[in-house]
């Protein structure tokens, strides 16, 4: 069974400057997560999604971030415009249904914002 | 939001040496599951805990949800080189859907 996948590992921008991450989550599951995770912190939920409707946006700072799964897939985040404290882990994770199952997440994004 | 705390922030034993963490909350728990995290990599579920009391044992990992379901436990019975990372907890409770992570415990494992 094919895993996470998120795209791309690495970025570097300067602050202000946007970027966009990629996820597709393992074939069937429903739910789809993104966490931002900081240097030594445990990862904070941004976004979750069930299928392509938003479950829970409460902690996505929506001045400056957003995403979206369109067809109820794979997902977009983005950061317009960046700043030097969203250098983080960007991690997506899926589950095949909502409400504490088993979340298996990707290799995350690494931001480095300048 | 919901608040966990998790003890130790960092802990080195020595090879061989037992290795515990906690993980609390002030409210009561739904359920609580237990991840790791290698040092660059992405978290790993391990397991889910349900039932008040409840023990559940993974070869030399022990895990425990407290009586009143609002802490927890990882014990790894004398570590190895492999047990190296970063373990979370995460929290689910009342009507949240969402799974809150604690900070972590980062085990060094000297040899």
């Amino acid at each position: 069974e094919a895993g996470v996948a998120q795209s791309p590992r690495y970025k570097i921008i300067e602050k202000r400057q946007s970027v966009a991450f990629w996820c597709n989550p393992i074939s069937g599951h429903a739910t789809l997560y993104w966490y931002q995770q900081i240097l030594g912190q445990g990862p904070k939920l941004l976004i979750q999604f069930q299928n392509n409707g938003v479950v829970d946006d409460s902690q996505l700072p929506k001045d400056r971030f957003s995403a979206e799964r369109l067809k109820g897939v794979d997902s977009t985040l983005k950061i317009q415009p960046a700043k030097l404290e969203d250098s983080a882990v960007y991690l997506c994770a899926s589950s095949f249904i909502i409400s504490g199952e088993t979340q298996y997440f990707g290799p995350g994004t690494r931001l480095l914002v300048l | 939001g919901q608040q966990v705390m998790q003890i130790p922030q960092y802990q080195h034993v020595q090879e061989g040496e037992d290795f515990t963490t906690y993980c609390n909350s002030s409210t009561t728990l739904s359920n609580i599951q237990w991840y790791k995290q290698r040092p660059g990599g992405h978290p790993v579920f391990l397991i889910q805990l349900v039932k008040s009391g409840e023990v559940k044992k993974q070869k030399r990992l022990t895990f425990q949800f407290g009586e009143a379901k609002k802490n927890s436990s990882l014990h790894i019975t004398a570590t190895q080189t492999t047990d190296v990372g970063t373990y979370f907890c995460a929290v689910s409770s009342g009507s949240a859907r969402q799974l809150t992570f604690g900070s972590g415990t980062q085990l060094t494992v000297l040899p």
